[in-house]
């Protein structure tokens, strides 16, 4: 089974200033997706960035973007700039591709950001 | 257009009673998924329902069922709660299981007192 490890339970960081989330996962599997969501107090889970295994490239979204290290299945996220609405908790999740009834979300326990004014 | 909408926002019932939650995905999509967010336990996947079927089942208990209804709307159902069931219960939901974007509710906050 997948196991997804966010060994951050809270970070802060000042507004404009770049902070960085860590996450883990655990997969035997070649072919799969990694995610990045944000749950504001408004509960509503949103999708951040997304990385597909296969692909080497770093996924990038505006200030968004993670780095993705497949050998040593390290899946972070670089927030730049940060705002105060990027005050949320953020959320890896992993799922895999393999087809069948594998199509769900595995998320890690969350990292809760704070953004200081 | 509307996202995924979950009903209602609150609930408050009492230890041995049932609940039912009840989602709207968004028009199009066939595929939604009931996830658990307990307090310091991160999103735990609850069920998949794809076409009015199910596709796949979390680690939980029986008494945790649903169903999918013609209209791809889905209800979920807990049986017999305990106060472990106190929890925020997110809905997802996406064009199709192979779809990799699902897109979530607000959740529906259960509380068993």
């Amino acid at each position: 089974a997948q196991t997804v490890t966010q060994s951050q339970p809270e970070m802060s960081v000042q507004e404009a200033e770049t902070v960085t989330l860590s996450c883990t996962y655990d997969t035997s599997e070649s072919d799969y997706y990694l995610f990045w969501y944000k749950q504001p107090p408004s509960r509503q889970m949103i999708l951040v960035i997304r990385q597909e295994a296969y692909k080497q490239q770093n996924a990038t979204e505006n200030r968004f973007s993670v780095n993705f290290q497949k050998a040593a299945k390290s899946f972070s996220l670089k927030i730049s700039d940060s705002q105060l609405g990027d005050a949320a908790m953020y959320f890896c999740a992993y799922r895999s591709n393999s087809g069948g009834s594998n199509y769900k979300l595995t998320f890690g326990k969350g990292t809760l950001l704070t953004v200081n004014p | 257009e509307a996202g995924v909408t979950q009903s209602p926002t609150h609930l408050i019932k009492t230890r041995g009673q049932q609940a039912t939650l009840r989602c709207s995905p968004i028009s199009g999509h066939t595929s939604v998924y009931w996830y658990q967010q307990a307090l310091g336990l991160g999103l735990q996947f609850l069920l998949w329902y794809d076409e009015g079927e199910e596709r796949n089942r979390g680690n939980f208990p029986p008494r945790f069922s649903g169903r999918q209804f013609p209209n791809y709307s889905s209800e979920l159902n807990v049986n017999a709660l305990e106060l472990e069931d106190s929890a925020l219960y997110l809905c997802a939901s996406s064009l199709g299981g192979w779809v990799t974007e699902a897109f979530f509710g607000q959740g529906t906050r259960l509380t068993v007192v």
